[in-house]
C-alpha cells in the first residue's frame, strides 16, 4: 500500500504568516492527491483536488503544487480561522490513504 | 441542502457488531460513489470502505477486511456499514463521505470527498 507522510507534524505560525506543509507519498501517485481542513469536533473539509484545483468557496490564500510523491499545501497570509489539522490524502489507489496530519497551531 | 446524516454509533463490546447508516440528501445519490472514513480518539483520518454508486463494487482497507461490509440502497439514498468481531482498535468517530465529481487536467475522473457526515462514535469496550 502507498504510504502518505506529512511533514512537519506540527506547526506554529502567526496570523499574516505564509506556512507550507508537505507531504510525500512511498511511490508515485501522479496528480491524484487532496488537502482537507478539520478543526475540533467537525468533520474534514476539502480545500484542494489533484493536487492544486482549489475548492469552491475555499479563499485563494490556499494553494497546492507538486506531482509524483512530493507535494506542498500553501497558505499565504493566516487567518485565525485558519488554525487547524491539516491532511492529505492520495486516490491514486484504492487505499486512499491519508497522511498523518499537520496541527497549525497560533504562536 | 446537500448533506449527510450518520446514525448507529454506539458502545458495543469487543467481538461484537455494529451497524451504521448514513442517510444522504440534496443530491443525486445514485450518481455517486460513497466512503467510510474513521478517526480514533485524538488520532488522524484512516480511509475504512468505499461502495460504487451502483453498489456494484466495493473495497475496503486491509485493518477492517473481512470484518466490515459496505452496502447501500439507492431507492432509499442510504449507505450502511456492517461491522463485526469488533476490536478495540476499532473505536472511533465513523465518517460518511461523498466522492465529488471532479477530473484532472487530461479529463480523467479523480475522487475527493466535498460532502462528509458529522459523524458517528462507535465504542469498544467492555
Amino acid at each position: 500500500d502507498i504510504q502518505m507522510t506529512q511533514s512537519p507534524s506540527s506547526l506554529s505560525a502567526s496570523v499574516g504568516d505564509r506556512v507550507t506543509i508537505t507531504c510525500r507519498a512511498s511511490q508515485s501517485i501522479n496528480n491524484y492527491l487532496n488537502w482537507y481542513q478539520q478543526k475540533p469536533g467537525k468533520a474534514p473539509k476539502l480545500l484542494i483536488y489533484v493536487a492544486s484545483s482549489l475548492q469552491s468557496g475555499v479563499p485563494s490564500r490556499f494553494s497546492g503544487s507538486g506531482s509524483g510523491t512530493d507535494f506542498t499545501l500553501t497558505i499565504t497570509s493566516l487567518q485565525p480561522e485558519d488554525f487547524a489539522t491539516y491532511y492529505c490524502q492520495q486516490t491514486y489507489t484504492t487505499s486512499r490513504a491519508f497522511g498523518q496530519g499537520t496541527k497549525l497551531e497560533i504562536k | 441542502e446537500v448533506q449527510l446524516v450518520e446514525s448507529g454509533g454506539g458502545l458495543v463490546q469487543p467481538g461484537g457488531s455494529l451497524r451504521l447508516s448514513c442517510a444522504a440528501s440534496g443530491f443525486s445519490f445514485s450518481s455517486y460513489t460513497m466512503h467510510w472514513v474513521r478517526q480514533a480518539p485524538g488520532k488522524g483520518l484512516e480511509y475504512v470502505s468505499a461502495i460504487s454508486y451502483n453498489g456494484g463494487s466495493a473495497d475496503y482497507a486491509n485493518s477492517v477486511r473481512g470484518r466490515f461490509t459496505i452496502s447501500r440502497d439507492n431507492s432509499k439514498n442510504t449507505v450502511d456499514l456492517q461491522m463485526g468481531s469488533l476490536r478495540p482498535e476499532d473505536m472511533a468517530v465513523y465518517y460518511c463521505a461523498r466522492s465529488g465529481n471532479y477530473y484532472d487536467s487530461n479529463g480523467y475522473y479523480t475522487e475527493a470527498f466535498d460532502i462528509w457526515g458529522q459523524g458517528t462514535m462507535v465504542t469498544v469496550s467492555s
